[in-house]
């Protein structure tokens, strides 16, 4: 079974605190995602990983960078953490696709609250 | 640009009482069409896909349909642990990164 890994359930953190949100995956990925999921907003994408230190911007990029030196890796960071970022964060990863569809699986997601 | 709509936003069921949940999309050319469950404070968890229009694929009580336009997830005779919010995500041919559009999903109640 694909595992996807997040380091915390949950995090309290303080305004302008950095943050970093740790996401493993188990199953030789390529493409690793980050989302943040907010009532009545859905899923949105903030930046995706299609390679080792290769990145792209999502639709919500704002206040965010992110990392991926391992292929295995994904982290996401909160440069100055500020309450409008309190949200769960979920990380996924998926098989870049070939002929076919490639399904994305999500770890268990990180609820941040910013105070 | 690509788009899902997940309709209703909110279904509440009693136990045993059949519904279906639609999921329309827009893409220029669908590689995939996938379906979530995602319980309260969990990450989503992986259902279906579906690639052509006339699949169907069936688990449990659940069975997922693709048309051109639309994806109908029915649910037979549901349980209470069906409740769940599910989402609908699509694949666009033209993506060569793998990149998913989400609906925003529909929370299923059931109730005894």
């Amino acid at each position: 079974d694909v595992k996807v890994t997040q380091s915390s359930r949950y995090l309290v953190k303080r305004t302008g605190e950095k943050v970093f949100l740790e996401c493993v995956q188990d199953m030789d990925h390529e493409n690793m995602f980050w989302y943040r999921q907010d009532p009545g907003l859905g899923l949105r994408l903030i930046y995706f990983s299609y390679d080792v230190k290769m990145k792209e911007k999502g639709d919500i990029p704002e206040g965010y960078s992110v990392s991926r030196e391992k292929k295995e890796r994904f982290s996401l960071i909160l440069e100055s953490a500020s309450t409008n970022q309190t949200s769960m964060y979920l990380c996924a990863s998926s098989r870049r696709p070939g002929q076919g569809a490639s399904e994305a699986f999500f770890g268990q997601g990180t609820r941040l609250t910013v105070v | 640009e690509d788009q899902v709509t997940q309709s209703p936003e909110a279904l509440r069921l009693q136990e045993g009482e059949s519904s279906s949940l639609n999921c329309s999309y827009t893409v220029s050319g669908l590689r995939g069409l996938f379906w979530y469950r995602q319980d309260p404070g969990k990450g989503p968890e992986f259902l279906f896909t579906l690639y052509s229009a006339g699949e169907e694929k069936e688990k449990e009580r659940l069975k997922a349909t693709l048309t051109k336009k639309e994806s109908f997830l029915h649910i037979t005779a549901p349980k209470p642990e069906d409740s769940a919010t599910y989402l609908c995500a699509v694949q666009a041919m033209g993506s060569t990164l793998g990149r998913l559009y989400f609906g925003r999903g529909t929370q299923l109640t059931v109730w005894p």
